[in-house]
């Protein structure tokens, strides 16, 4: 069973179009995540949810619009996009521990090519 | 934390070779310190990680170790094999987000 899933793999399309990027996660966690990873392997986090509430909003451009209409569900949407949206996106959950951190789990990614 | 440094970027080792992959952070207040494993067309997954109140920890082949002190804490792969080819990020968990590094690209070579 896959633990974190993204939908799609592969994305291509062309610049100021809007597309949207799903991920869900089966593993009960009540953290989701959003990282962008780009060409030089740089991982970088976008956004954060806990219990469908936004608490990390890093400073990504507001054509970036995450939606998570449930605790198991995060999804991105990217509006007018441009050629430095090219990248690889990574969903990742983790169960909030009290005080501290946990493992997080990511998904296969979405590799976005804008065009 | 706002600031996690990797080094080296890339390591080439020979197989049986040990590796070694250091980190610095610079938040004090930073409890967590993860490694995560990326291989080729993959997600990022944990190896291995460490808390504030350890100095060492050992997973067979694998070894993490924490100085406070000094904020830096390094891993260690011990009897490396060609399927530990990969990128290797380490991370720092302080207030409200975990931190990567930038990552280190390890081939062992058979």
């Amino acid at each position: 069973d896959t633990a974190v899933s993204q939908t799609p793999k592969y994305l291509v399309t062309q610049m100021g179009n809007d597309k949207s990027i799903k991920c869900e996660q089966n593993l009960g966690h009540d953290t989701m995540y959003w990282y962008k990873q780009d060409s030089k392997k740089f991982l970088k986090i976008m956004f954060s949810y806990n219990n469908k509430e936004l608490i990390i909003n890093e400073t990504v451009p507001n054509r970036f619009s995450p939606k998570s209409p449930d605790k198991a569900h995060l999804n991105l949407h990217i509006n007018s996009l441009e050629l430095g949206d090219s990248a690889v996106y990574f969903c990742a959950s983790s169960q909030a521990l009290r005080g501290g951190w946990n493992e997080q789990f990511f998904g296969p990614g979405t590799r976005l090519t804008v065009l | 934390g706002e600031n996690v440094e990797q080094h080296p970027s890339t390591l080439s080792v020979q197989e049986g070779d040990s590796a070694v992959i250091k980190c610095t952070y610079s938040d004090s207040a930073s409890n967590y310190f993860p490694w995560y494993k990326q291989e080729l067309g993959k997600g990022p997954q944990l190896i291995i990680d460490i808390r504030s109140n350890v100095g060492e920890k050992k997973d067979q082949r694998i070894a993490v170790t924490l100085n406070k002190t000094a904020k830096h804490f390094s891993l260690h792969i011990t009897e490396t094999q060609p399927e530990d080819s990969a990128v290797y990020f380490c991370a720092e968990g302080g207030y409200q987000k975990v931190t990567f590094g930038i990552g280190t690209k390890l081939q062992v070579i058979p």
